[in-house]
């Protein structure tokens, strides 16, 4: 059974860098598929931030305005987001998911999520 | 920021059939396939229906999805009080050249 597991301070400054970390467990990263961060803010809907591959073939949401950077650590089987200059508006609850490919594809297993509040 | 569009809300007694509607364009769900989840707070979100009608192994025949044109639909049948949860519907956006989420439809049971 695969299973997702979001981790990361739960507390970042305004202006500070966010990073989480996905630990994959049931599954082996380096074996391919597609592995995304997706968030939920305060009484909003699911955003898609970015996907990234085993290649590290990556992109990302245009509305992120490259603030977001995707990385894979094959050895310890997780995939990381940093995001930088954050604001308020980026407290949301953030799920890893993987995708199974690109355009004809979808997330068929989620993270829990891990909140995340921007201070000033 | 939701391109696809949803009811912010549903509502069913048990038993009835309850349908989530998810309204999009040419550059999504116009040209993809179109899929559900359903996700309880504080839990990870469940995938329901793929490619725009098929249930992944485990999730009951009550759930079904269909596709028209730029709308999909996702149908509850036999609503039962574990169905309460909020509902997405997800699609390729090719504009975006990223997946794109409905903004969510929170389902009562009552």
């Amino acid at each position: 059974q695969v299973q997702l597991q979001e981790s990361g301070p739960g507390l970042v400054k305004s202006s500070e860098t966010l990073s989480l970390t996905c630990g994959v467990s049931g599954y082996s990263i380096s074996r391919g598929y597609f592995w995304s961060w997706i968030r939920q803010s305060p009484g909003r809907g699911l955003e898609w931030i970015g996907t990234i591959s085993f290649g590290d073939n990556d992109y990302y949401n245009p509305s992120l305005k490259s603030r977001a950077i995707m990385s894979v650590d094959t050895s310890k089987n997780q995939f990381s987001l940093q995001l930088s200059s954050v604001t308020a508006t980026d407290t949301a609850v953030y799920h890893c998911a993987r995708r199974l490919g690109g355009d004809a594809s979808w997330f068929d297993y989620w993270g829990q999520g891990t909140l995340v509040i921007v201070s000033s | 920021q939701s391109v696809l569009t949803q009811p912010p809300s549903a509502s069913g007694t048990p038993g009835q059939r309850v349908t989530i509607s998810c309204s999009g364009s040419s550059s999504n769900i116009g040209s993809n396939t179109v899929n559900w989840y359903q996700h309880l707070p504080g839990t990870a979100p469940k995938l329901l229906i793929h490619n725009n009608i098929q249930r992944p192994s485990g999730v009951p025949d009550r759930f079904s999805g269909s596709k028209s044109g730029t709308s999909a639909s996702l149908a509850i049948s036999g609503l039962q009080s574990e169905d309460e949860a909020d509902y997405y519907c997800e699609a390729w956006d090719d504009s975006l050249i990223g997946p794109m989420f409905g903004g969510g439809t929170k389902l009562t049971v009552l």
